[in-house]
């Protein structure tokens, strides 16, 4: 079956510009978490929904950062007005407790 | 809180030879532990876990791990590396589920297998 999924794989965007970043997660799984992983380091934690609940989001950096996962599947997280800071790669997880199905990541620069 | 160490930020072996790959972790309460192997500009692939049991966790390509409580470690251990191991490798820990499930990595490993 298919895995998680994301979209886009890559993106440039402008200091000031606002991106999305879409995650597909595996079909039935309750769980979805969003990771982000600078370079040279290991992922960190952003937020965590459980359906369509956001019941942790204690790891996004800043205001600018907004999940949503409105229908209980796919989830797009979303910065806005974008610092150079915010390049690294964004990673979605999907989960069958307790195992955490990892996508690919979408890899953001910022200039 | 719950917190990660991995020893070494870079591992370099000649191929054929054993590797151990060390983790540390801190936490108050019960966790589960993961290790986890990211190819250059991949997602992360689950290469073992420790939930409760048996303290020596067998996982894929001939890797395995042990949990020791009393050192609060559980380090990658393979018998004899191959060239296509090379890739980084993250341990992490995480809570017992629901909202507590979220993957605390450590830093990672870098390994690098040599002809």
């Amino acid at each position: 079956g298919a895995g998680v999924s994301q979209s886009p794989r890559y993106k440039v965007a402008k200091r000031g510009q606002d991106v999305a970043l879409r995650c597909d997660p595996i079909s039935g799984h309750v769980s979805l978490f969003w990771y982000q992983q600078a370079l040279g380091q290991g992922p960190e934690f952003l937020t965590y929904f459980q359906n369509e609940a956001q019941l942790d989001k204690s790891g996004l950096p800043s205001d600018r950062f907004f999940a949503e996962r409105p229908e209980g599947s796919v989830s797009t997280l979303k910065i806005q007005r974008t610092q150079q800071e915010d390049s690294a790669v964004y990673l979605c997880a999907s989960s069958l407790e307790p195992r955490q199905y990892f996508g690919p990541g979408t890899r953001l620069l910022v200039l | 809180a719950q917190s990660v160490t991995q020893l070494d930020s870079q591992v370099p072996v000649f191929e054929e030879a054993p590797v151990e790959l060390r983790c540390n972790y801190s936490s108050s309460v019960s966790v589960y532990l993961f290790w986890y192997v990211q190819y250059p500009n991949q997602g992360l692939q689950l290469l073992l876990k420790y939930l409760s049991g048996s303290t020596l966790v067998k996982g894929i390509n001939g890797f395995e791990a042990e949990f020791n409580k009393s050192q609060t470690s559980f380090h990658l251990r393979k018998p004899s590396v191959h060239i296509s191991d090379t890739a980084e490798y993250f341990c992490a820990v995480s809570g017992l589920g629901g909202s507590q499930g979220n993957l605390i990595f450590g830093k990672g490993t870098k390994l690098s297998v040599k002809p």
